[in-house]
């Protein structure tokens, strides 16, 4: 069975530095790996999907990437910013299913 | 191009009470996903639609959760009766996926969720 564990549960940082959430997972024979963003009371957005045969993915100030044989994937926040602030989640399909096995969450407070 | 909708946002009641959850999808996706978000928890899935059929329940409580996709766009998912244990913030996804294709699991959207209190 599928686990994912997110470290570490809650950050605080000053606006303008570069950060890195953890993400690891179990079970290295995943497919792909997604990072949400949750905002508070609000659903889940999703931030990037990086496949198993990719090692990165970028989106503007975002950057995750991933090693499957060690079941790490990291997200790499750069310049955060007080709007940055969230929790971030990671998910993995379980095996042979398109069920999305979730990390508890990153809880990223950016001080201004 | 619209997100995944769901209504209502927010809803108390008593418990032992009965409670709907609709969803609508992403215009054209057709599989279609109920997860039940508790307090500092990740999403669980409590159950997966291709098109109209229900192909992944085990883990939906049948005793009192129940679920249907007519016509396989929008969603409802019921709870009859609830108990306290229930509270939760029910979120929607949905996904483009086909048979034979090269991305069998798709990027899931998620909307903004109901937050259900159980009194």
């Amino acid at each position: 069975k599928q686990e994912v564990t997110q470290i570490p549960a809650a950050l605080s940082v000053p606006e303008g530095e570069n950060l890195v959430l953890n993400c690891s997972f179990t079970d290295s024979a995943i497919y792909n790996l997604q990072w949400f963003r949750q905002d508070p009371g609000k659903g889940l957005t999703s931030l990037l999907l990086i496949q198993s045969s990719q090692r990165e993915q970028t989106s503007g100030r975002l950057n995750a990437s991933l090693d499957k044989s060690s079941g790490r994937s990291t997200l790499y926040i750069a310049a955060s910013q007080p709007g940055d602030s969230a929790t971030y989640l990671c998910a993995v399909p379980q095996g042979g299913s398109e069920k999305l096995v979730f990390g508890k969450g990153t809880k990223l407070t950016v001080n201004p | 191009e619209a997100g995944v909708v769901q209504s209502p946002r927010y809803k108390i009641i008593e418990k032992k009470q009965p409670v709907a959850f609709w969803c609508n999808p992403i215009s054209g996706h057709n599989t279609l996903y109920w997860y039940r978000q508790n307090l500092g928890q990740g999403p669980e899935l409590l159950i997966r639609y291709e098109n109209e059929e229900a192909v992944d329940d085990s883990q939906l409580p049948k005793d009192r959760f129940s679920a249907e996709r007519l016509k396989g766009v929008d969603s409802t998912l019921k709870i009859q009766p609830a108990e306290l244990g229930d509270s939760a913030v029910y979120l929607c996804a949905s996904s483009l996926a086909f048979f034979g294709s090269p991305v069998p699991y798709p990027e899931q959207f998620f909307g903004p969720g109901t937050r259900l209190t159980v009194l």
